[in-house]
């Protein structure tokens, strides 16, 4: 079975200041992987994906990932945070051979962006 | 489009009672899910749909979860009866394929006293 580790419960940053936020994935198949966010009492949304093609992948808001396969990572990074990128983001896998249309999620990651 | 519509936002109510969750996925998507977040375990697949069938209810807890999806624009989760460990954000999601994009609607935060 597929899981997503996203190795940070929480992180706190200060505004204009870079941040990776860290998300390793277990398959040995090829994979889809994706970044949710999801802001205080609303449902989660999609900050980007990563289907096929280009390793870096650039979603919403100026965030970007890397898929790295040997790695099995797919880190997100922005280079300068503001206050409003404090939201949970979670972590997600779907493996398309697989025959399920289920996504498998992180425990998510709290960044806290501090004036 | 407005979105994945869910009502009610907010629901309490007493241990033992029915509760019913509605969904109105966005028009066209063929895939439905139901999640369930809280603090310890985190979101939780419940089941998916896709056209309407249920595909994979395998993360339904139990017997009292019951969910239907009568057409391709409403489906309901159902707990009978409710109880205090049913307390929990759910979430409605639809999707337009199978490539694993979903799009959420705001939750019903459930409060079983």
């Amino acid at each position: 079975a597929q899981s997503v580790t996203q190795l940070d419960s929480q992180v706190p940053v200060f505004e204009e200041a870079p941040v990776e936020l860290r998300c390793n994935y277990s398959s040995s198949v090829s994979v889809y992987l994706f970044w949710y966010v999801q802001y205080p009492n609303q449902g989660l949304q999609l900050l980007l994906k990563y289907l096929s093609g280009s390793t870096l992948v650039k979603g919403i808001n100026g965030f970007e990932a890397e898929f790295n396969k040997s790695q099995t990572s797919f880190h997100l990074r922005k280079p300068s945070v503001h206050i409003s990128d404090t939201a949970e983001y979670f972590c997600a896998v779907r493996a398309p051979q697989g025959g399920s249309e289920k996504l498998v999620f992180g425990k998510g990651t709290k960044l806290t962006v501090n004036p | 489009d407005a979105g994945v519509i869910q009502s009610p936002r907010h629901e309490v109510t007493e241990m033992g009672q029915e509760v019913t969750l509605r969904c109105k996925p966005i028009s066209g998507h063929d895939y439905l899910f139901w999640y369930r977040q809280t603090m310890m375990r985190g979101l939780e697949l419940l089941i998916y749909f896709n056209n309407n069938v249920p595909i994979d209810d395998s993360g339904m807890p139990e017997d009292r979860f019951s969910a239907k999806m009568p057409n391709a624009s409403f489906s309901t989760l159902k707990i009978q009866p409710s109880e205090p460990r049913d307390s929990a954000v759910y979430f409605c999601a639809s999707s337009p394929d199978r490539r694993g994009i979903q799009y959420f609607g705001a939750g019903t935060r459930l409060s079983v006293l």
